[in-house]
């Protein structure tokens, strides 16, 4: 089993739209959890960490799920300018102030005009 | 902006030979991560650095090393190159709360 999984995607939705990004992580150990963007060819920026009671920053609504092993990004309103990929990350320590990042494959997202 | 730079941004090299990748991170990253991202893939982590030491590593062989210098400034070496290192090379500097992790641009290396 991968540490991370997200749906394979691509998604590929109209200007407007709701859609929904899932990922589980196989760690029961893992600490923090975020939820990076990467547009293509470029560093993955983060989107928003996302904390055990959920969080949402405007369009953008994180859930974890911890006893599951969840953890969700909802985008509404879709804008063109959210077309990138999605990458779930989970952050387990691995020693004395370390850190140590785990991605997921990552969803694309295309939003249509 | 992260406050994170990496040279050189693109590196065409051939299979066997040897490169240094460099990161430069403000104060207050004193921990810094590398990463290699192949095609399609997420990153996957390579080591990170806290005080000048290594202080965690992932699945990659001893060909990739490291160095952290005083002034937060990090290098990523790779000997012996191999087909498959061809990808692109993150170095992220931490801090936050929870202990956030923000990139560099990357350097993309191409081995021949």
């Amino acid at each position: 089993r991968k540490e991370v999984e997200q749906d394979p995607g691509p998604f590929n939705v109209p200007e407007g739209a709701t859609v929904a990004f899932n990922c589980t992580y196989s760690n029961s150990a893992s600490q923090s959890f975020f939820w990076y963007r990467q547009d293509c060819r470029k560093e993955p920026k983060l989107l928003m960490s996302v904390y055990s009671s959920g969080n949402e920053d405007g369009r953008f609504t994180a859930q974890l799920n911890r006893a599951s092993q969840y953890i969700s990004l909802l985008i509404r309103d879709s804008k063109l300018s959210d077309s990138a990929t999605y990458l779930c990350v989970v952050n387990l320590r691995s020693g004395a102030g370390s850190y140590q990042l785990t991605f997921g494959k990552g969803t694309k997202l295309s939003v249509i005009p | 902006e992260t406050g994170v730079t990496q040279s050189p941004t693109h590196l065409i090299k051939t299979r066997g030979q040897q490169v240094t990748l460099r990161c430069s991170s403000q104060s207050g990253h004193n921990t810094v991560s590398w990463y290699q991202q192949a095609l399609g893939q997420g990153p996957q982590f390579i080591f990170q650095y806290y005080r000048e030491e290594e202080n965690g590593r992932g699945n990659f062989p001893p060909r990739f090393s490291g160095l952290q210098f005083p002034n937060y400034s990090s290098e990523l070496n790779v000997n012996a190159l191999e087909l498959d290192d061809s990808a692109l090379y993150l170095c992220a500097g931490q801090r936050g709360t929870y202990n956030e992790q923000f990139f560099g641009p990357g350097t993309r290396l191409t081995v021949l």
